[in-house]
C-alpha cells in the first residue's frame, strides 16, 4: 500500500543535541511538507519542497534544516538552535507542488520530547 | 501568513445528531480543505472545495463555501462514535500560481457521546 512513513514514532532529545526525523513516501508525489503541531494548536509549516533538490522555508524554519536528495525522502533535522523543540511533527506530501489541487497525505507523526 | 479559524473550539453531541463546524479565513483562496485528526495520529483528508464551488458532498459530509463572507462549514450527518476527532480547515491562499503549503486553523474537537 502506498503511503508516508515517519520514524521514529517517539524521540527524546537532550539539550544541545541535533536529531533527525525521517519521512519516506512511496506515492510518487512531487511535493513534501513538514509541519509542527503544539498541544491544542493547529499545524504550522516548517519547510516544504516542491521538487527534488529544492526546498523553501515555511513560517517557523528557524532552528530546523531539511534536505531533498531523493523524491521519496524529506528528512527534518531539529538543531540545537531550536529552543523549544518539544512538539508533534507531521510530514505530508501532495501529488504536485504549486497551486494546491489535491489533498495532502500525512504520515502518522513523530512526537519529540526534550529531556 | 493567513490562518483559518474554526468555531466552535469544542463540540459535544449525542450519537445520531448532526454536527456543524465553521471556518473563517482572511484572504482570497484557491480552495479550502477539511481534515480529520484522531488523537495522536496524522491528519486524514476529508474533502476539498474550490473557490468557484458553493457546496460539496461526500458520504455523510456536506461542505459549504461562501467566498463573500470568507467562511466555510462542515456538516457531519447522523454522527457516530467513530467521528470523535479534531477537525481542521486548511486554505490554499491565492498567490498568482505559487504556493507555500496549506495554512491550517486550530481545529474543532468533536466528541460524540454514545
Amino acid at each position: 500500500d502506498g503511503g508516508i512513513t515517519q520514524s521514529p514514532k517517539y524521540l527524546f532529545r537532550k539539550e544541545g543535541q541535533n536529531v533527525t526525523l525521517s519521512c519516506e513516501q512511496n506515492l510518487n508525489h512531487d511535493a513534501m511538507y513538514w509541519y509542527r503541531q503544539d498541544p491544542g494548536q493547529g499545524l504550522r509549516l516548517i519547510y516544504y519542497s516542491q521538487i527534488v533538490n529544492d526546498f523553501q522555508k515555511g513560517d517557523i524554519a528557524e532552528g530546523y534544516s531539511v534536505s531533498r536528495e531523493k523524491k521519496e525522502s524529506f528528512p527534518l533535522t531539529v538543531t540545537s538552535a531550536q529552543k523549544n523543540p518539544t512538539a508533534f511533527y507531521l510530514c505530508a506530501s501532495s501529488l504536485e507542488g504549486g497551486q494546491v489541487n489535491y489533498g495532502y497525505t500525512f504520515g502518522s507523526g513523530t512526537r519529540l520530547t526534550v529531556v | 501568513s493567513q490562518q483559518g479559524e474554526e468555531d466552535p473550539q469544542a463540540l459535544s453531541i449525542q450519537e445520531g445528531e448532526n454536527a456543524t463546524m465553521n471556518c473563517s479565513y482572511k484572504t482570497s483562496i484557491n480552495n479550502l480543505q477539511w481534515y480529520r485528526q484522531n488523537s495522536g495520529r496524522g491528519l486524514v483528508h476529508l474533502i476539498l472545495i474550490r473557490s468557484n464551488e458553493r457546496e460539496k458532498h461526500s458520504g455523510r459530509l456536506r461542505v459549504t463555501l461562501d467566498t463573500s463572507k470568507k467562511s466555510s462549514s462542515l456538516l457531519i450527518t447522523a454522527s457516530r462514535a467513530a467521528d470523535t476527532a479534531s477537525y481542521f480547515c486548511a486554505t490554499d491562499e491565492y498567490s498568482g500560481g505559487g504556493a507555500d503549503g496549506l495554512t491550517f486553523g486550530k481545529g474543532t474537537h468533536l466528541i460524540i457521546q454514545p
